[in-house]
């Protein structure tokens, strides 16, 4: 079974652009899960995508922003781009059922870089 | 709100010692998973081991063991024998019933060195 993919793994991008991520999750998982890895912050929630809505958000401006398609592939954007959003964007899926624990399944990342 | 802190930033051993990672979390839920991740040199973070809030029973896997306690709210983690390839990050996380289990918060994480 393929793992969770990220694309791109690596950005480079300059203060006032905008980016966009994306994610693939495991085949079957409907749950995606966004989280932000900063060496200030360390490892911060971003937003969690379910059946294609949003069903929980963490504690980001509203320049982070996120959608899920119908096949559960999800897409991160970040308008405006600041210096201090340069980060590790790692996404994880699960199976999202809510029947207790779902592990989440970490992929790789995209390391994001804003100059 | 749901707090988790790893109050080690750096741990530096010699292969061969045990070391034990350390977490305290905070949360006003009565029911809750905790999780050790780590996080080699790529960033891909690694599943290591998952706990839930009513099981205490403290247990050993293969190297790895931990050591849940609910009265101290501590949930630490303990590898044995460490090898060179143990050198990574590790992250201790807490994930809550009330956001229906979707949410993972961490603690900073601990950096462990491993030298031969």
């Amino acid at each position: 079974k393929a793992g969770v993919t990220q694309t791109p793994r690596y950005l480079i991008k300059t203060r006032g652009q905008q980016v966009t991520l994306s994610c693939s999750p495991i085949s079957g998982h409907r749950s995606v899960s966004w989280y932000q890895q900063t060496p200030g912050q360390g490892l911060q929630f971003l937003f969690e995508y379910f059946s294609e809505t949003q069903r929980n958000k963490g504690n980001f401006p509203g320049r982070f922003s996120g959608r899920q398609f119908s096949n559960s592939r999800s897409e991160m954007n970040v308008s405006t781009l600041e210096l201090g959003d340069s980060a590790l964007y790692l996404c994880a899926s699960s199976t999202g059922t809510g029947q207790g624990y779902n592990e989440q399944f970490f992929g790789p990342g995209t390391r994001l870089t804003v100059l | 709100a749901q707090k988790v802190t790893q109050a080690q930033t750096e741990i530096s051993v010699v292969e061969k010692e045990d070391v034990t990672l350390d977490c305290v979390y905070e949360t006003r839920d009565t029911t809750y998973y905790l999780f050790w991740y780590k996080q080699p040199p790529s960033g891909e973070l690694v599943f290591l081991i998952r706990r839930n809030s009513f099981d205490e029973q403290n247990e050993i896997s293969g190297r790895y063991s931990w050591n849940f306690q609910k009265s101290t709210s501590s949930f630490n983690f303990t590898i044995t024998a460490s090898q060179v390839v143990d050198s990574a990050v590790y992250f201790c996380a807490l994930s809550e019933s009330n956001s229906g289990y979707s949410t993972l918060t961490f603690g900073k994480g601990t950096m462990l060195l491993v030298s031969p």
